[in-house]
């Protein structure tokens, strides 16, 4: 059974102390990954879509890397507007639909 | 990046009623729309796949005459909760899909049954 699993569930961090979350994926075909960031009450934000083992990608303070069994989403100098949650989803098989991870909440203080 | 739009953002009803709520794509067409619920602290579960013009396809364990889809256009879909009750509470999120690299999501529709 396809599966996803983020680590840790939550994520309490001083600002400007670099950390990393991580996305394991069990999949048969894995198409691509996918990272989002949601705000309380609102919905999910693209942030990254990886294919392939190796890829890396990177977006002011973050950068997601893909291996053939997870991904982390490496956070360095956070800030406070950087609290929320983080998830992480996988496309597989012949299908469109995305199986999501529990998310990480991670909350970053002043 | 793609606009999505939802309607209303939050409904409080009474148990018993029902619910519609809608999914605009703005920007660009979907002829397939994604719909999930959320519970607090907890993930996105899909509910239902639908394409436009056709039925919807619900996950295991959705009840398709409770959650009513409706993909009539290719920029608006509907989800009805019938006969709703506190237990059908959630945050409900639709996503428009128009590309396969890239999943767009609405602002969410926060549900609460009293």
């Amino acid at each position: 059974e396809d599966q996803v699993t983020q680590s840790p569930e939550a994520l309490r961090l001083q600002e400007g102390e670099s950390s990393s979350l991580n996305c394991s994926y069990t999949v048969s075909g894995l198409r691509g990954l996918f990272w989002y960031r949601q705000d309380p009450g609102k919905g999910p934000e693209f942030l990254f879509t990886l294919y392939s083992a190796g890829e890396e990608k990177e977006k002011e303070r973050l950068k997601a890397t893909l291996t053939k069994k997870e991904s982390f989403l490496h956070i360095t100098a956070p800030k406070p507007e950087d609290s929320a949650t983080y998830l992480c989803a996988v496309q597989a098989g012949r299908t469109y639909k995305y199986i999501f991870g529990t998310g990480t909440r991670l909350k970053v203080l002043a | 990046g793609a606009v999505v739009s939802q309607h209303p953002s939050r409904v409080i009803c009474k148990s018993g009623t029902s619910v519609k709520i809608e999914c605009r794509s703005l920007d660009f067409q979907a002829t397939t729309m994604f719909w999930y619920r959320q519970f607090p602290k907890k993930s996105l579960m899909l509910m239902a796949t639908s394409n436009e013009g056709s039925k919807a396809t619900y996950e295991q364990g959705v009840e398709k005459d409770k959650f009513l889809i409706n993909h009539a256009s290719l920029t608006l879909s509907t989800l009805t909760v019938t006969s709703a009750h506190p237990e059908d509470s959630s945050f409900y999120i639709c996503s428009p899909i128009f590309s396969t690299d890239t999943q767009y999501f609405g602002p969410g529709t926060r549900l609460t049954v009293l």
